[in-house]
């Protein structure tokens, strides 16, 4: 079945640093990639999205591209600030007719340190 | 706009009792969601509602859960009895138009469930 793997954390970085957090995807077809963060106290929110291959999904300075012949959608920011600090969920959207389902990765948990 | 709410936002019971979650989802959106988020691992779909039925509850994990959408609008989900192992964070999510299965799906705050 379809499904979604990410890196684990937790990531603590320092403000400014690079950030890469890995996504690879298993699934029939080309489903739309989601990054969805969780900031604390929080829900879940949608951060960035991608529909079909080699789309660059882009917010608040982190991108992903949607790459099909690897079946990956890393996430990556230039320069972290410590207001970065959440947990990040990796998804894909899979629909059939009506129905609809989200799978979503284990989340990777970031810290930034000032 | 209000978006997705959940109530309670934390609920702490025994094994045994029973438990119920309530989701007002955005105003007219016809697809609620249900999902849930177990000792820190991977979010996981439970079920997806089109109005008032039930369109996918293949991700039930069993029949201690009943889910209902009486009328279309909020969504209640029952836990009887509760056990251990359903200890976690559940969402309710929802988005609008029947039968647009990649519009993006608005997340509520979560409920998180603690059975001891």
């Amino acid at each position: 079945g379809d499904s979604v793997t990410q890196m684990e954390g937790p990531v603590t970085l320092s403000e400014e640093a690079f950030l890469t957090i890995n996504c690879t995807y298993t699934a029939t077809g080309y489903p739309s990639l989601f990054w969805y963060v969780q900031y604390p106290g929080e829900g879940l929110q949608l951060l960035l999205k991608a529909t079909k291959a080699d789309d660059k999904g882009s917010n608040k300075g982190f991108e992903a591209t949607y790459r099909k012949e690897t079946t990956s959608f890393h996430l990556e920011k230039g320069s972290v600030q410590v207001s970065d600090s959440a947990v990040y969920f990796c998804a894909l959207i899979r629909s059939r007719g009506s129905a609809s389902k989200i799978i979503f990765g284990s989340g990777t948990r970031l810290s930034i340190r000032p | 706009e209000a978006g997705v709410t959940q109530f309670p936002s934390h609920s702490v019971i025994e094994k045994g009792q029973t438990v119920t979650l309530r989701c007002d989802p955005i105003s007219g959106h016809d697809n609620l969601y249900w999902y849930r988020r177990v000792m820190g691992k991977e979010i996981k779909f439970l079920l997806h509602f089109v109005k008032e039925s039930k369109q996918d509850e293949s991700g039930m994990p069993n029949n201690r859960f009943l889910a209902e959408r009486t009328g279309g609008t909020y969504s209640t989900l029952k836990v009887q009895p509760a056990e251990l192992e359903d200890s976690g964070v559940y969402f309710c999510a929802s988005s609008p138009n029947s039968g647009q299965g990649t519009y993006e799906q608005y997340f509520g705050p979560g409920t998180r469930l603690t059975v001891t």
